[in-house]
């Protein structure tokens, strides 16, 4: 079965620079979330989008911006990059209901 | 507010039962998810429980009270692959799941 699609799987960047994470959810799944998770942490909702519409908003720093595409696949766009940044990025889909999501593998990204 | 609280670590032996326990405190609460995290890995869906009671998945059963703001997770018959992180998770009427702090289960021969 299709599972969410994550890229890159890691990525390196330096403080301040900019970072892009894509996500490809499951076909036919109408929600899209991004979770923040740092070390020993639980995972942090950041932002959701139904329907390429955004739908519901966490702990998204203003440097944060996200957006769904026509084709259904999202981007995390991050900018000004700090240390505290880096974690795990999971994106994670659902069908009519928040409450079971999947996950995709996630992005680990490390700002140096 | 919104917070959810377990159990830090659990550790048990093989073929042993364990039961991780969740309290919450919210409001406008549609129900209780449970979520089973590998070291590395990203968060697996295990169960879900809108009404009180119990469901069961195979090894895998959750609880719910709803009065009692409590929920649980048993797992049976452990297996050493079983240990992991296990987070409860709430859901609400907007498309957000909010997370447990994680019990981290640790399976012994």
């Amino acid at each position: 079965a299709a599972g969410v699609i994550q890229s890159p799987r890691h990525l390196i960047k330096e403080k301040r620079e900019t970072a892009t994470l894509k996500c490809y959810p499951i076909p036919r799944h109408d929600t899209v979330y991004w979770y923040q998770q740092g070390p020993g942490q639980d995972p942090q909702f950041l932002i959701s989008f139904y329907e390429k519409m955004q739908s519901d908003k966490g702990s998204i720093p203003d440097r944060f911006s996200a957006q769904q595409f026509s084709d259904y696949h999202s981007e995390l766009n991050m900018s000004s990059l700090e240390l505290g940044d880096s974690a795990l990025y999971f994106c994670a889909s659902s069908r009519k209901s928040p409450s079971e999501q999947y996950f995709g593998p996630g992005t680990r990204l490390t700002v140096t | 507010g919104q917070s959810l609280e377990q159990p830090s670590e659990v550790t048990a032996v093989e073929g042993a039962i364990v039961q991780i326990n969740c309290t919450y405190q919210t409001s406008g609460f549609y129900g209780l998810s449970w979520y089973q995290q590998h070291d590395g890995g990203a968060p697996t869906f295990l169960s879900y429980n809108a009404l009180d009671g119990l469901e069961e998945t195979g090894r895998f059963s959750s609880f719910l009270s709803r009065s009692d703001s409590y929920g649980y997770l048993l797992l049976q018959e452990l297996q050493m692959k079983d240990s992991a992180s296990y987070f409860c998770a709430v859901s609400y009427n907007t498309d957000k799941l909010i997370f447990g702090t994680g019990t981290r289960l640790q399976v012994f021969p």
